[in-house]
């Protein structure tokens, strides 16, 4: 079993949409998690850090379920700058220094 | 302000041929390097970090090594590349919020 398991997608949304990312991780132990996006050939950006009682960025929310171990990320209004692979990130066990990255879902939102 | 370089931005190497890539960072001092490698619609593979000037921990075997010369520059290099070494090479570093990362490095091997 990978440790950060995604959506494979690809998820094709129209604009003004809500589209909704999960990700699972098999480490119970693991402390801390994000989610970045990544753009077509570039490098991977924080989009936001994930807690415990969920967080809101602007359009984003993002949750986490440690019983389940699961992590979401909602986008709300979709816009066609969002377009993008969405990675979900977790440190690993007993390590705060080391992070792994599930294999990203990719998202395209049309006009 | 934080940055962080990779050089160069691109690069097309012979079977065999040598590998230097380079990372650096400004702005911030004693920082933990990470070396990580994305092939064409894969996720990313951590390769080597560095925890401090001559601290290197290599995550996989591999035809690669990696050297952290001074504080802020970080090195991964190979004495003869293989074609599976093509990908996308991204240098990154620690910071409270999570891994910032440079640019990357597109290295096709033919």
């Amino acid at each position: 079993r990978k440790e950060v398991e995604q959506d494979p997608g690809p998820f094709n949304v129209p604009e003004g949409a809500t589209v909704a990312f999960n990700c699972t991780y098999s480490n119970s132990a693991s402390q801390s998690f994000f989610w970045y996006r990544q753009d077509c050939r570039k490098e991977p950006k924080l989009l936001m850090s994930v807690y415990s009682s969920g967080n809101e960025d602007g359009r984003f929310t993002a949750q986490l379920n440690r019983a389940s171990q699961y992590i979401s990320l909602l986008i709300r209004d979709s816009k066609l700058s969002d377009s993008a692979t969405y990675l979900c990130v977790v440190t690993r066990s007993g390590s705060a220094r080391q992070l792994t990255f599930g294999s990203g879902t990719q998202l395209t939102v049309l006009p | 302000s934080q940055t962080i370089h990779q050089w160069p931005a691109t690069l097309v190497q012979p079977v065999g041929s040598p590998l230097s890539l380079e990372c650096t960072v400004e702005g911030t001092s004693n920082p933990n390097l990470y070396w990580y490698r994305q092939a064409a619609g894969r996720g990313l593979q951590l390769l080597f970090y560095s925890v401090g000037i001559g601290q290197i921990s290599s995550e996989v075997p591999q035809n690669l090594s990696a050297s952290r010369p001074q504080d802020r520059q970080f090195i991964l290099s190979s004495k003869k590349l293989l074609l599976s070494d093509s990908g996308f090479y991204l240098c990154a570093w620690l910071v409270e919020r999570g891994q910032f990362f440079g640019p990357g490095t597109r290295l096709t091997v033919l």
